[in-house]
């Protein structure tokens, strides 16, 4: 079936240390976004791209960096780790157009840590 | 901005009850209100949508109401099931836009 991935599913790093998370997908959409999950917070949208080309910022970018390296890849980055970005991180993506082009599908997430 | 509240945070249910989930919006221009369901430890998936040309919408023992003129829609759940526990986001944007803004989630909690 086609799918949503994310690697790691869980890292544990340290203040300070550059780490990247990454998402592919084989559902054939063009627009991916990535979102954080806190509790009490829901689900904050932190970069989204539209195409290879298109990259946008989301309510809560300050601290992270994004690449789209294809259609199918799109990476998290953050650059100096700080302890308020532990959190659950989903990728997402959807279809421009379609039956269901409104609907958004998550990856499974990666849980991060930051001590 | 658009801007998304989402009530109560938390809500217990016998089973067999109903449960509602209530969420207001602050951008007029929001036509597409999609709920999603989180099951523990699961990632969130699409459960009922309406747009803002419909009034109601019901799929099985789901429902979603849309009143625009007040901002707010609502998830009603009937008959509810120990497998209906989970958390449920409600979200507001635009058609084709495809960039939603999510509330900040219900933890429902249906017991036998």
């Amino acid at each position: 079936d086609a799918d949503v991935t994310q690697t790691p599913r869980n890292r544990i790093t340290k203040t300070g240390k550059r780490i990247m998370l990454e998402c592919s997908q084989t559902k054939g959409h063009d627009r991916m976004y990535w979102y954080r999950q806190d509790p009490g917070l829901g689900l904050r949208l932190i970069y989204y791209s539209f195409d290879v080309k298109d990259i946008n910022k989301g309510e809560i970018s300050d601290g992270y960096s994004v690449s789209r390296q294809a259609q199918a890849k799109f990476s998290l980055s953050l650059e100096s780790a700080i302890p308020n970005q532990t959190a659950l991180y989903f990728c997402a993506t959807s279809a421009q157009k379609g039956k269901r082009d409104n609907e958004q599908f998550f990856g499974p997430g990666t849980r991060l840590t930051v001590l | 901005g658009e801007n998304v509240e989402q009530h109560p945070s938390t809500l217990s249910v016998q089973e067999g009850d109903s449960a509602v989930i209530k969420c207001t919006y602050s951008d007029s221009a929001s036509n597409y209100f999609p709920w999603y369901k989180q099951e523990l430890g699961k990632r969130p998936q699409l459960i009922i949508d309406i747009r803002s040309n419909v009034g109601e919408k019901k799929d099985q023992r789901i429902a979603v109401t849309l009143n625009k003129t007040a901002k707010h829609f609502s998830l009603h759940i009937t008959e509810t099931q120990p497998e209906d526990s989970a958390v449920y986001f409600c979200a507001a944007g635009l058609t084709g836009f495809q960039k939603l803004v999510f509330g900040t989630g219900t933890r429902l909690l249906v017991s036998p």
